[in-house]
């Protein structure tokens, strides 16, 4: 039964630090894994999707790794900054067979950039 | 970017009413659309997943009569919680696919639920 696991559960930093967030998985076969964002109160805004065949994803400031032998995935923020104060979820897409692949969702990790 | 629009963001109803939650994909075609619910400090739990034109798939424990969905065009999906009871507070949020296994999931803004 695949897990997933995200740590640290919560992590607080000046504004301007680079930092690392970690998400864990059991089961290797994975389809893709997802990297999302999620504002108290509020829905979730994808932020990257790494295919089971891609090693790493970037936008803007936000880097996304993959490494399915060892079953980990990092999320790193460049420059951290207030607004990126949130927490962010990882998501493994199960790779087994059908139409709706099923999503694992890990508990998340709360940022706290403090200015 | 691809947009979600959910309806309403915050609906406060008494036990034993019924409510009813939109979800639109506002600039593309959700050919799948999922429902979740989210306990405090908890993650995402799917309830059920739905496609255009068919019956919605529920996950194992989530009462399908209670939770009715509806997914009646390409970009509107429907969650009525019928019969609602305190325990029924929650957050729910939905999200849509627009296209195959490969495409990320784009997520409405979520409703929060509270039963008095």
């Amino acid at each position: 039964k695949q897990e997933v696991t995200q740590i640290p559960a919560a992590l607080s930093v000046p504004e301007g630090e680079n930092l690392v967030l970690n998400c864990s998985f059991t089961d290797s076969a994975i389809y893709n894994l997802q990297w999302f964002r999620q504002d108290p109160g509020k829905g979730l805004t994808s932020l990257l999707l790494i295919q089971s065949s891609q090693r790493e994803q970037t936008s803007g400031r936000l880097n996304a790794s993959l490494d399915k032998s060892s079953g980990r995935s990092t999320l790193y923020i460049a420059a951290s900054q207030p607004g990126d104060s949130a927490t962010y979820l990882c998501a493994v897409k199960a790779n087994n067979a059908g139409n709706n692949r099923k999503l694992i969702w890990g508990l998340g990790t709360s940022l706290a950039v403090n200015p | 970017g691809a947009v979600v629009s959910q309806h309403p963001s915050r609906v406060i109803c008494k036990s034993g009413t019924s409510v009813k939650i939109e979800c639109r994909s506002l600039d593309f075609q959700a050919t799948t659309m999922f429902w979740y619910r989210q306990f405090p400090k908890q993650s995402l739990m799917l309830m059920a997943t739905s496609n255009e034109g068919s019956k919605a798939t529920y996950e194992q424990g989530v009462e399908k009569d209670k939770f009715l969905i509806n997914h009646a065009s390409l970009t509107l999906s429907t969650l009525t919680v019928t019969s609602a009871h305190p325990e029924d507070s929650s957050f729910y949020i939905c999200s849509a696919r627009g296209g195959g296994q490969e495409s990320p999931l784009h997520f409405g803004n979520g409703t929060r639920l509270t039963v008095t």
